[in-house]
């Protein structure tokens, strides 16, 4: 059974960092590209960044490039991403989940159970 | 970046309607577009592909339509575990986007 699990989430200050981690369980993972979406609270999804199998290909969302940073450990089936100048509008449940395939790798067929970000002072 | 405009933000039902939601993509994706459903303080879940594939598990009330600019998620028969918020999402080309989502609530 696929599984994915996040944590690191938490309350931080505005201009502050954190770091999320998903563990990756039930499939092989080094052969799938990852994904981080995000909700703030009561609103629609937002997808934040994308790493390949690999790690050799990464892309960011506008409304993070320069602040967060995507990663992956594949011999430890866990994703990352480090979140640095937060700001408010931060604020959301970040999910991991996986990309499909590769010609897919934007189609999220498995998501974790998410992690709530608050950023408030 | 592409926009999705979907439609209606929200709509009420009854259990053995038929539900049909729209989505409308600022420039031609083909057939990526993907229809998600999620449910209060869960993650969203995969329910069609490629515009019109269902994903493993899903139940055959549900089916997606339409390719390029103009897409359709339909529910033949609304069950009282449909009642959820979907979304809409390409995935033509990066930076993947969804649409606003539409609730379905209870008449």
């Amino acid at each position: 059974e696929v599984q994915l699990v996040e944590s690191g989430g938490g309350l931080v200050q505005p201009g502050g960092s954190l770091r999320l981690s998903c563990a990756a369980s039930g499939f092989t993972f080094s052969s799938y590209e990852m994904n981080w979406v995000r909700q703030a609270p009561g609103k629609g999804l937002e997808w934040v960044s994308y790493i390949s199998s690999s790690g050799s290909t990464i892309y960011y969302a506008d409304s993070v490039k320069g602040r967060f940073t995507i990663s992956r450990d594949n011999a430890k089936n866990s994703l990352y991403l480090q979140m640095n100048s937060l700001r408010a509008e931060d604020t959301a449940v970040y999910y991991c989940a996986r990309g499909r395939t590769l010609a897919a790798a934007g189609l999220f067929d498995y998501w974790g159970q998410g992690t709530l970000v608050t950023v408030s002072s | 970046a592409i926009r999705i405009t979907q439609s209606p933000s929200s709509l009420s039902a009854s259990t053995g309607d038929r539900v049909t939601i729209t989505c409308r993509a600022s420039q031609g994706i083909s057939s990526y577009l993907a229809w998600y459903q999620q449910k209060p303080g869960k993650a969203p879940k995969l329910l069609i592909y490629a515009a019109s594939t269902l994903q493993s598990g899903v139940p055959s009330r549900f089916s997606g339509s339409g390719s390029g600019t103009d897409f359709t998620l339909t529910i033949s028969c609304l069950q009282s575990e449909d009642f959820a918020t979907y979304y809409c999402q390409q995935y033509y080309s990066y930076p993947w986007t969804f649409g606003q989502g539409t609730k379905v609530e209870i008449k």
